[in-house]
């Protein structure tokens, strides 16, 4: 398997309800991201987990919150979002992401393409 | 912080022809990955650039990077429509706790007309 899978593809939601977006691979990596992605505009670091533990951490509003429950699910959960938090919300993961390895290419989700009204 | 600038950030372009897009970061790295993205759709990796004179192609593209210059250029060679698409080059460094961050360049819109 050498794909990354998103769920759902489509989600709208209103800023009162509690929804979550699922991450998956199969590649055996062990370096998983969230990026969010406006119109037009290039993808934005959100989190990076390395080995199931949470490295990075881009600022994030806490109305978006990361989990990783092994090494092959990443999820987001949102709570309270804002409209303008509507964008493509992509995932990704790398063989390492350490940066002593020789390079971690990383590989993209299809994206969920999230509304909040 | 880091800075990674394209150019141009919109091309049209006529089937058959060349073209080379720019891609400029700020900071010392010698990783820089190449990706394609089309309207509505995630992104796709073209190249993998891991060393100062690294020349990669793939059909009618072809990548090549100067760490010194730090400086990534992506070549079109006799453009077809397919080509159409979003391109963004991402330079790879090390963040403050030892882990890959990933930096998108602004990208290029390319249109390719018949």
């Amino acid at each position: 398997d050498t794909e990354v899978t998103q769920t759902p593809k489509h989600l709208v939601m209103g800023m009162t309800n509690k929804k979550s977006l699922k991450c998956e691979q199969h590649m055996g990596h062990r370096a998983m991201y969230w990026y969010k992605q406006k119109a037009k505009k290039p993808p934005e670091l959100m989190f990076v987990y390395s080995y199931e533990k949470l490295s990075i951490n881009e600022s994030v509003p806490s109305r978006f919150s990361p989990e990783c429950p092994n090494s092959s699910l990443l999820n987001l959960h949102l709570h309270a979002l804002q409209p303008e938090d509507s964008a493509l919300y992509l995932c990704a993961s790398s063989l390492d992401g350490q940066w002593v390895s020789s390079y971690n290419e990383q590989f993209f989700g299809p994206g969920t393409r999230l509304t909040v009204l | 912080e880091l800075k990674v600038e394209q150019n141009p950030l919109f091309l049209s372009m006529q089937e058959g022809k060349n073209y080379t897009i720019y891609c400029n970061y700020s900071t010392t790295s010698d990783r820089l990955y190449w990706y394609r993205q089309d309207p509505g759709k995630s992104l796709e990796s073209l190249f993998v650039l891991l060393s100062n004179g690294a020349v990669k192609q793939e059909g009618r593209l072809m990548a090549s990077l100067d760490t010194k210059a730090r400086l990534s250029t992506l070549h079109i060679t006799a453009a077809v429509h397919d080509l159409s698409a979003t391109y963004f080059c991402a330079v790879d460094m090390e963040s403050n706790f030892g882990n890959e961050k990933l930096t998108f360049g602004t990208g290029t819109r390319l249109t390719i007309i018949p």
